[in-house]
């Protein structure tokens, strides 16, 4: 069956302009979660959605950052005013449980690579 | 801010040598510790997964340890092959969501 799913691949923008990233996760999952990774880290978590409900923010950098999962499948980054320091491999992961659990495993998508000029 | 801890950063081997990476974290109260690998350009692929009541799993030729009160898990890699180039991720998660290391990148040479 089809994996996590990430469009688009890479992303250019310039400085100021908004941006939107897109994550189809696998079909049945309840959890939803959104990473960001720059260039020699680790990712570091910015949200997580169980179904379309928002649970924890608490990793969005700042208010410019903005994440929805409207129908608790489909699921949209959005980036408003882009900054340079916004540059990175934002990663989306899906998982089939809805409680946290110990034997939870994270099905990663591609990533979109972010470039901001 | 890195609540996990890897080393080494970068690791070259030659082929058939056996591989030893670690991880160390901060925080014992644990759910489980999963290790990851991460191809230039790819997403992570899940290699293991060690609940917090286990203290190894395996699979093939890769085994993982875990020792909570120690905060320390490593990952063996056995008769290592060019294909197990890759960067390797170990997380730890205490609820639903994944704190990472950042990495040991290991090129094993033909």
């Amino acid at each position: 069956g089809a994996g996590v799913s990430q469009s688009p691949r890479y992303k250019v923008a310039k400085r100021g302009q908004d941006v939107a990233l897109r994550c189809d996760p696998i079909s049945g999952h309840v959890s939803l979660f959104w990473y960001q990774q720059a260039l020699g880290q680790g990712p570091e978590f910015l949200t997580y959605f169980q179904n379309e409900a928002q649970l924890d923010k608490s990793g969005l950098p700042s208010d410019r950052f903005f994440a929805e999962r409207p129908e608790g499948s489909v699921s949209t980054l959005k980036i408003q005013r882009t900054q340079q320091e916004d540059s990175a491999v934002y990663l989306c992961a899906s998982s089939p449980g809805g409680r946290p659990s110990a034997k939870n495993i994270q099905y990663f998508g591609a990533g979109t690579r972010l470039s901001v000029l | 801010k890195q609540e996990v801890t890897q080393i080494p950063a970068a690791l070259s081997v030659p082929e058939g040598e056996n591989l030893v990476l670690n991880c160390s974290f901060t925080d014992s109260a644990i759910y489980n510790l999963q290790w990851f690998r991460q191809d230039p350009g790819k997403g992570l692929t899940s290699l293991l997964l060690i609940q917090s009541s286990q203290r190894e799993q395996t699979s093939g030729r890769l085994n993982a340890s875990l020792d909570k009160s120690s905060g320390r898990s490593t990952l063996y890699i056995a008769a290592s092959q060019p294909g197990d180039s890759a960067t390797y991720l170990c997380a730890r998660s205490n609820d639903y969501k994944l704190s990472f290391g950042a990495g040991t990148t290991v090129t094993v040479r033909a």
